[in-house]
């Protein structure tokens, strides 16, 4: 059973530059959480999806930052007009249900890095 | 703003001895998940718990879940060289606000041979 997949590992961009980082939950998971993880900070929550909407993007910055996750395919993040702050760990994590309380399983995370 | 406070940062000990670290907030969360990070990965999740009072243990971690639901403990006995990792806690609030887990920001744990 495989687990969260996300791609790519690692990314390279150039300031101003759009970046595309994909997740594929786990099998029967239909809830999606993305993380950021910047150097020497904790994971941040950053949003969370089902199947074509948008539950909670509380911790989504205001601009450049979208989410989404299609009936079809897998869940992405975008970014866009990227800046060095971007440059961190990308993480997505999926569950079966979403209801508190839940499990998260992560993917192994996506190293954006902003030239 | 919920906050995980961890500790220690940092722990450095011999292979065979016992350690315990902490998970402490001023919140209360409906459930706390471990989790361990290898360098390069994404966090592995060791066992979640949600009874206040609650005990797990996996193997040498014994995991408890404070009475009132704000802190958490992890202890490993006799640690083993490959128990060496970032070992994370995580709270899931319950009623509104974020669905996403808040994290600590962890404890760095090497166990020297």
């Amino acid at each position: 059973n495989a687990g969260v997949m996300q791609n790519p590992r690692h990314l390279v961009r150039r300031r101003g530059q759009e970046a595309r980082l994909r997740c594929s939950p786990m099998k029967g998971h239909s809830h999606v959480y993305w993380y950021r993880q910047l150097p020497e900070e904790g994971l941040k929550f950053m949003v969370y999806l089902q199947k074509e909407n948008i539950i909670d993007e509380s911790g989504m910055p205001k601009e450049r930052f979208s989410a989404e996750f299609p009936k079809e395919g897998p869940s992405i993040l975008r970014i866009q007009q990227v800046v060095r702050g971007d440059s961190a760990a990308y993480f997505c994590a999926s569950s079966p249900r979403g209801r508190r309380p839940d499990t998260q399983y992560f993917g192994p995370g996506t190293r954006l890095t902003v030239l | 703003t919920q906050l995980l406070e961890q500790s220690p940062q940092f722990l450095s000990i011999q292979e065979g001895e016992n350690l315990t670290v902490y998970c402490n907030s001023s919140s209360v969360f409906s459930s706390l998940q471990w989790y361990r990070q290898e360098p390069g990965e994404g966090p592995v999740l060791l066992v979640t718990v949600v009874t206040g009072g609650e005990v797990k243990k996996l193997k040498r971690l014994t995991f408890q879940f404070g009475d009132a639901r704000k802190d958490s403990s992890l202890h490993i006995t006799a640690a083993q060289t490959g128990d060496t990792g970032l070992y994370l806690c995580a709270g899931a609030t319950s009623g509104g606000g974020a669905d996403g887990l808040t994290f600590g920001k962890g404890t760095h744990l090497i166990i020297q041979p």
